[in-house]
């Protein structure tokens, strides 16, 4: 089946530039995580939503930056006025979420590049 | 807080076996997680341990030790395609999201011929 997709693959922003970075998930998948990996380094969680609620945004690094996914499906990270230290690579994952003691994994998309010039 | 420590590069030789450690501190400890990540592609699912013991699948195996903080990845009859970075991520009741990852800095393993 469909693994998550994510657009642009790429994005070149000028500094103080807005920028939406999409993400499809998994159909069925009630949990959506929004990470961020710089060069030679782990992820980093930003976000997390199960369904539409975003339970979780302690990672979002600064309030230029804004996820939603309103019908519970395709999220949208924003981030406002972009900066240097923007630049990095946006990875979104789905998964299952949680049964018993169980963590399910989580499935990740490609990623956006995001390079702020 | 949390700490995740793993080496940051190791080499290996194709053919042979190569164990990539990964020690943790956390609290309400849900699972441990191993990645595969080749450069420029998006990390892929290759374990999960929540019990102590050996998980084996293929060639590749982990293992956890939850009073100890500790696991490993072993990967055995190495090929060159297995050359890429390999995350430890942990999942824990981090006071949010209860099942959001930790990840560590990233293994990255070089297969030489």
């Amino acid at each position: 089946g469909a693994g998550v997709s994510q657009s642009p693959r790429y994005k070149v922003a000028k500094r103080g530039q807005d920028v939406a970075l999409r993400c499809d998930p998994i159909s069925g998948h009630v949990s959506l995580f929004w990470y961020q990996q710089a060069l030679g380094q782990g992820p980093e969680f930003l976000t997390y939503f199960q369904n539409e609620a975003q339970l979780d945004k302690s990672g979002l690094p600064s309030d230029r930056f804004f996820a939603e996914r309103p019908e519970g499906s395709v999220s949208t990270l924003k981030i406002q006025r972009t900066q240097q230290e923007d630049s990095a690579v946006y990875l979104c994952a789905s998964s299952r979420g949680t049964s018993g003691s169980r963590t399910y994994e989580q499935y990740f998309g490609p990623g956006t590049r995001l390079t702020v010039t | 807080g949390q700490n995740i420590d793993q080496p940051t590069e190791m080499t290996a030789t194709e053919g042979a076996i190569v164990q990539i450690n990964c020690t943790y501190q956390t609290s309400g400890f849900n699972g441990l997680f191993w990645y595969q990540q080749h450069a420029g592609e998006a990390p892929t699912f290759l374990s999960y341990n929540v019990l102590d013991g050996l998980e084996e699948k293929g060639r590749f195996s982990s293992f956890l030790s939850r009073s100890k903080g500790y696991s490993y990845l072993l990967l055995k009859e190495l090929q060159m395609k297995d050359s890429a970075s390999y995350l430890c991520a942990v999942s824990a009741d981090y006071g949010g999201a209860t099942n959001k990852l930790i990840f560590g800095t990233g293994t990255l393993l070089a297969v030489q011929p």
